[in-house]
């Protein structure tokens, strides 16, 4: 079992609509999660992180974690197709890792206009 | 403005060749990553390093190795091609000890093996 798991997709939704893409994962020693967004053939950047749990929003993303249930999640308000990537989530425990991100496989967005 | 900058963005080689990914960051990180990235596959971790002539296996080091004899440089070396190496190979950096351990990506090298 892959200590991340994301479902791959592809999601395909019309503009206007709301997103939601999750990540399940298995080590309780993850504290810190984050999601990068993909543009096609360009490297991951990093679109929010969240320490523990609770929600974090920024704009029309919003981050939520539930720790005691190893899940979190990212929603996207009002999608744009400028919000066609690929989304990874991705989370790390900090200490004992060497600074060592686990990264889920991916979910590709497609928002069409 | 940060930067991770990969020696090449596309690339063809020989199978049996023995092939350099360059990677170099300008934000004086200490950890250093090499990724492949496969259709399906998500991210794959290949090597990190988490100081100058320092190196760790991530999940899949086989057929590769590493390099790190400078704090900015890392270098991922296919010692014999082969096709199956064909893939996105993506370079990453973070800092050690504060913050979220965010890491910054390169814009990724595309190498065929052929």
């Amino acid at each position: 079992q892959k200590e991340v798991e994301q479902d791959p997709g592809p999601l395909s939704v019309p503009e206007g609509a709301i997103v939601s893409l999750n990540c399940t994962y298995s080590n309780s020693a993850f504290q810190y999660f984050m999601w990068y967004r993909q543009y096609s053939r360009k490297g991951p950047e990093l679109l929010m992180y969240t320490y523990s749990s609770g929600n974090k929003e920024d704009g029309r993303f919003t981050a939520q974690v539930d720790k005691s249930s190893k899940y979190i999640s990212l929603f996207i308000r009002d999608s744009q197709p400028s919000d066609s990537a690929t989304y990874l989530c991705a989370m790390t425990d900090r200490g004992s890792t060497l600074g060592r991100l686990y990264f889920g496989r991916g979910t590709q967005l497609t928002v069409w206009p | 403005d940060v930067k991770v900058t990969q020696s090449s963005r596309y690339l063809v080689k020989r199978t049996g060749e023995k092939v350099f990914l360059e990677c170099v960051q300008d934000m004086d990180h200490e950890n250093m990553f090499w990724y492949r990235q496969d259709p399906g596959l998500g991210l794959r971790l290949i090597y990190f390093s988490y100081d100058v002539k320092m190196k760790e296996k991530g999940d899949i080091p086989e057929g590769y190795s590493v390099s790190r004899e400078k704090k900015e440089r890392f270098s991922l070396i296919l010692e014999s091609a082969s096709t199956n190496q064909t893939s996105m190979y993506l370079c990453a950096s973070s800092p050690r000890l504060h913050g979220t351990n965010e890491a910054f990506f390169g814009q990724g090298t595309r190498l065929t093996v052929v």
